[in-house]
């Protein structure tokens, strides 16, 4: 298994660009998630996605959107990339089995909008 | 939105000594505790998942303990090395999973 897998690595947008960031699991894992990591916060919840066809927000949802059509797939679209969004965004995904399951976290993708 | 507390935010720590830090997580509707370790530059990587009241889990020199009653849950490192420099996150959750802010650790020589 490839894991959770994110393109691209990294990216340079400018001000009111637009671009997709892509998240693939190959593990069924029906949960997946995108993070952003701001420097003394941690990380931020955007979105979240509990199976193919439902989505919902998390803590900072401004500014993105996502879609879920198919199980191993969660892109994370910027519309109009502000200097704000500026961070390493982080992909992951779990499966939910009773007793809480682990999260795998895929290697991010550093984002810098200038 | 559940409200996650780490403490301290920092912490440095002589080479072999022990140390141990606090996650605190509102007590209500509790379904699940994560633990990561985060290193600069890397993914988090999973370190447990607790899910009892009283629950105790052990990794190699860490080890974390669990109050679901009170809200909080304990991580334990024991004789500190150099490898153990990094965040470390807790996470509660239901179908969300939000982090704390993290607890920076840094092993001195």
């Amino acid at each position: 298994n490839a894991g959770v897998t994110q393109t691209p690595k990294f990216r340079i947008l400018k001000i009111g660009q637009s671009m997709t960031l892509q998240c693939t699991q190959d593990m069924n894992h029906n949960y997946m998630y995108w993070y952003r990591q701001d420097p003394g916060m941690g990380l931020k919840l955007i979105y979240y996605s509990v199976g193919a066809g439902i989505t919902d927000k998390g803590e900072v949802p401004n500014g993105y959107n996502v879609s879920r059509s198919t199980t191993e797939d969660f892109p994370l679209r910027l519309e109009l990339a502000a200097p704000s969004q500026t961070s390493v965004y982080f992909c992951a995904s779990r499966i939910r089995l009773a007793g809480g399951n682990t999260q795998y976290f895929g290697p991010g993708t550093r984002l810098t909008v200038l | 939105i559940l409200n996650v507390e780490q403490s301290p935010q920092s912490l440095h720590v002589q080479e072999g000594d022990s140390t141990n830090f606090t996650c605190s997580f509102p007590s209500s509707n509790f379904y699940a505790l994560h633990w990561y370790r985060w290193e600069t530059a890397k993914s988090p990587e999973a370190l447990f998942v607790m899910t009892l009241n009283g629950d105790e889990k052990k990794k190699g020199r860490i080890s974390a303990t669990l109050n679901t009653k009170e809200g909080y849950s304990y991580l334990y490192i024991k004789g500190s090395q150099p490898e153990d420099s990094a965040t470390y996150l807790c996470a509660p959750h239901d179908d969300k999973i939000i982090f704390g802010k993290g607890t920076r650790l840094h092993i001195l020589p």
